[in-house]
């Protein structure tokens, strides 16, 4: 079975940093793209970002300002995203997705983040 | 970067009833649409891809139509299980992918 499970959310400060993980199994991740999604509550969803299989290509969405940093572990089947300077409008839940064909499917079940003092 | 804009906001049907939901591109995107389901406290699942396309497992009473800029998302017949939240998204011109801002499909 495909499976993604993100961890490492939680409660930080504006200012903040966090990192991210991504769980993959059941599936040969090397030979995928990856994607980060994210979802402030009650709202819709916005890409953040994505890389390559082997890690050569990264691309995040303009509002992130160069404040993340997505990376990936093929070894270890892992994604990850580092969250710096974080802000109040960074509150959401992240959600990594595989690239099937160049949609997002499937989704891991995603983590929350809040910033908040 | 390619806006993408959802009808209705909500829409109120019942069981049995058919349903039909659009998304609108602000260019041309081919066919390089999808659509996903989303359930309170879920992520989001593909349901259609490339317009017209069911991923695996999606039952036959979801069909997607539309090229270019107009694009639609039909549920022939209402199943207790389909009352959630649906957005399209495109992969034409990314980055950056862009999402409608989905539709709320409620029981009325």
């Amino acid at each position: 079975e495909v499976q993604l499970v993100e961890s490492g959310g939680g409660l930080v400060q504006p200012g903040g940093s966090l990192r991210l993980s991504c769980a993959a199994s059941g599936f040969a991740f090397s030979t995928y793209w990856m994607s980060w999604v994210r979802q402030a509550p009650g709202k819709g969803l916005e890409w953040v970002a994505l890389i390559k299989q082997d890690g050569s290509e990264k691309s995040y969405a303009d509002s992130l300002k160069g404040r993340f940093t997505i990376s990936r572990d093929n070894g270890k089947k892992s994604l990850n995203l580092e969250l710096n300077s974080l802000r109040a409008d960074d509150t959401a839940v992240y959600y990594c997705a595989r690239h099937t064909n160049n949609w997002f499917d499937p989704w891991g079940q995603g983590t929350l983040v809040t910033v908040s003092s | 970067e390619i806006v993408l804009t959802q009808s209705p906001a909500t829409l109120s049907l019942s069981p049995g009833e058919r349903a039909t939901l659009s998304c609108r591109a602000s260019q041309s995107i081919n066919t390089y649409l999808g659509w996903y389901q989303q359930k309170p406290g879920q992520a989001p699942r593909l349901l259609i891809y490339d317009a017209s396309n069911r991923a695996t497992g999606i039952p036959a009473r979801f069909s997607g139509s539309g090229s270019g800029t107009d694009f639609t998302l039909t549920i022939s017949s209402l199943e207790p299980e389909d009352f959630a939240v649906y957005f399209c998204q495109q992969r034409s011109n990314w980055p950056p992918y862009t999402f409608g801002q989905g539709t709320k499909l409620e029981i009325k």
